[in-house]
């Protein structure tokens, strides 16, 4: 099993450009989520979906948007990337979401440059 | 007040110390709990749930506090290899997501 997988790694992009994360988890999990980490910031929540079909805005979603492709894939899409959007990018999934102790298994990340 | 909070350190040990965390929360209504665990430049991990009644994982002991609404993990016998970030997290009410705190930074030297 290899749990939450990420592409990409890394990536620079300018101003404007738009891109996809692409994340997929093999662990049949229902709920999946997209994260971005910045120092001193912590783990903020930009998008979530709780199940197959469904996504929900986390705290954090202005200028982004996600689509659960299926059970498996969850991408997170930056339509007109910005400097503010500099950031570690972490998905997650769970079995799902709002049961007690549901464990979130994450990602390796992807670090994202916007220049 | 935020969500989760936590002291952010860095917390410098020499290795067999005892360290303690502490994290508030501000949602009287949270229910579930954990101590998520992330090594420089990587992913979070899943240390240990915490439960009501306080539980213990070797040498980790994580308790809750409802009254005060205080969460705390405790490291015995530190390791070179505890040395990482430690989150506190918390579920939202109504919500089918959790709130990570930023995190309180270890240090454990020889």
């Amino acid at each position: 099993n290899a749990g939450v997988t990420q592409t990409p790694k890394f990536q620079v992009l300018k101003t404007g450009q738009s891109m996809t994360l692409q994340c997929a988890q093999d662990m049949n999990h229902n709920s999946m989520y997209w994260y971005r980490q910045d120092p001193g910031m912590g783990l903020r929540l930009i998008y979530y979906s709780a199940s197959e079909g469904t996504t929900d805005k986390g705290e954090v979603p202005n200028g982004y948007n996600v689509s659960r492709l299926n059970k498996r894939e969850f991408s997170l899409r930056l339509e007109s990337a910005a400097p503010s959007q500099t950031s570690v990018y972490f998905c997650a999934s769970s079995e799902s979401g709002g049961t007690f102790y549901n464990e979130q298994f994450f990602g390796p990340g992807t670090r994202l440059t916007v220049l | 007040r935020k969500e989760v909070e936590q002291d952010p350190g860095p917390f410098n040990v020499p290795e067999g110390a005892t360290v303690a965390f502490n994290c508030t929360y501000s949602n009287s209504a949270s229910q579930s709990f954990f101590w998520y665990r992330q090594d420089c430049r990587k992913e979070p991990k899943l240390l240990m749930s915490v439960y009501s009644s306080g539980n213990e994982d070797g040498r980790f002991t994580a308790q809750l506090n409802r009254a005060s609404q205080y969460i705390s993990l405790l490291i015995r016998d530190s390791k070179l290899s505890d040395s990482a970030t430690y989150l506190c997290v918390v579920n939202r009410e109504g919500y089918s997501t959790l709130t990570f705190g930023k995190g309180t930074m270890l240090l454990v030297s020889p």
